[in-house]
Formats: structure tokens, C-alpha cells, sequence
């Protein structure tokens, strides 16, 4: 069964500097997103992301994030100049449009990636 | 605004007993409904979903959830818990509409599984 997918599952850094985070999306995909879980906390939405453009973003979403789909398959996020309350476990997910409604979907998540910064 | 709760942050059942997880939402229009499973060290795994028709719909792993319009909730069923259900359970409401495209996501119920 295809399956989204991350890496790396942990990243460990140093506040300030700059970390990307990389996503590979179910292959026939064409909607990619980002979410994160503070530990403890709820799963936030941060980012959506079709036909090579943001499609919206969260009040999380400041500056210092950005996504970019590089080529085909990888759909990236970066953080430019990470913060200790950056620490979380970042989910990617992707969905085709499969319910036959217009714009409703079924998003898979990825295993995530858990970036811990000190 | 679009929001979801989910009202016990922990439930404990024996195995074989039944189980249910609550879950509210709060949204305008229709809503689009999922249940998510996070095993530990593990991605959100997908459970089942409501879009539209039957409000009983049936997902894997023997689960069920019923939509309940006049009390704004999607519960999550299972006649007979296993050992291996226990993990955090996330009910979710779908926002669309124009460019949005997101989930709404509840804080989320850990369910612990007795012998």
C-alpha cells in the first residue's frame, strides 16, 4: 500500500540554525501538507501546499518557514533559523482529491519528524 | 470557528470490554469527519471517515463511528478492545472551501488497554 513518507525521524539542533525537514508524498498525489504536535499538544495545521504554490498557511506559518517542492516526488520544509519552541514532531500529508465531492479529501500522514532544538 | 473536542484526555478499558471516544465538533457547514490512530513512535493512521451518506461508517481494525447531526458529535466504537488498540485516538473535522484545505484536529484521547 503506498505510503507517505519522512525523513529523518529525528533531528537534533542547535537554536538558530537552519533545518529542512523532507517529505515523500504518495506518488499520485497533488495536495501536500505540514502539520506539527507540540508534545502534549494538539496536531496544528501549518501549511497546504498545490500546483506548486501555498494554497494557505497558518498564523504559525511566519517567515521563518517556507516548503518547496523541488522535484516530482519530495516536498520539503525548511525552517530557516530554528527557535527552541520550534521543538515538535512535524506530520507531512498529502491526499488526491478522492471523495467525489468538490475539494474534499482524504489526507495520509507520514510517521512524522521529531526535531528537538537546544 | 471550526473547532473539535474531545471531552477524556485518557480512558483505560480491559480487553474484550467495548469502548467509545467521544468527539465533538463545532462547524458552519457540513462537516467532513475522520478518526486517526497514533500508535507510539508512530505516523497518524487513518481510521475511518464521514463525508456524506450512511452516518454509520465502518473503518478498519473493527472500528466504527456514528455521525450524530443534532448533538455536533462523531463517535468512535468498538464492540471488543485488543491489547494492540492501545494508542492515542484523534477525531478530526475536515474545513474546505475555496483555497482552504485543512484539518481541525481534537486534542486527542490515549487509550490504555488492561489485561
Amino acid at each position: 500500500e503506498p505510503e507517505v513518507t519522512q525523513t529523518p525521524s529525528h533531528q537534533v539542533t542547535q537554536m538558530g540554525q537552519e533545518v529542512i525537514l523532507h517529505c515523500v508524498p504518495i506518488s499520485n498525489h497533488l495536495y501536500f501538507y505540514w502539520y506539527r504536535q507540540i508534545l502534549g499538544q494538539k496536531v496544528e495545521f501549518l501549511v497546504s501546499f498545490y500546483n506548486n504554490e501555498i494554497s494557505e498557511k497558518s498564523e504559525i506559518f511566519d517567515d521563518q518557514f517556507s516548503v518547496e517542492r523541488p522535484d516530482g516526488s519530495n516536498f520539503t520544509l525548511k525552517i530557516r533559523s530554528t527557535k527552541l519552541e520550534d521543538s515538535a514532531m512535524y506530520f507531512c500529508a498529502s491526499s488526491e482529491n478522492d471523495s467525489g465531492l468538490a475539494g474534499v479529501d482524504t489526507q495520509y500522514f507520514g510517521p512524522g519528524t521529531r526535531l528537538t532544538v537546544l | 470557528a471550526q473547532s473539535v473536542t474531545q471531552p477524556d484526555i485518557h480512558i483505560t478499558v480491559s480487553e474484550g470490554a467495548s469502548l467509545e471516544l467521544r468527539c465533538n465538533y463545532s462547524y458552519g457547514a457540513t462537516p467532513y469527519l475522520f478518526w486517526y490512530v497514533q500508535s507510539p513512535g508512530q505516523g497518524l493512521q487513518l481510521l475511518l471517515k464521514y463525508f456524506s451518506g450512511d452516518t454509520l461508517v465502518q473503518g478498519i481494525k473493527g472500528f466504527e463511528a456514528e455521525f450524530k447531526r443534532s448533538q455536533s458529535s462523531f463517535n468512535l466504537r468498538k464492540p471488543s478492545v485488543h491489547w494492540s488498540d492501545a494508542a492515542e485516538y484523534f477525531c478530526a473535522v475536515g474545513v474546505y472551501g475555496g483555497a482552504t484545505n485543512k484539518l481541525i484536529f481534537g486534542t486527542g484521547t490515549l487509550l490504555a488497554v488492561q489485561p
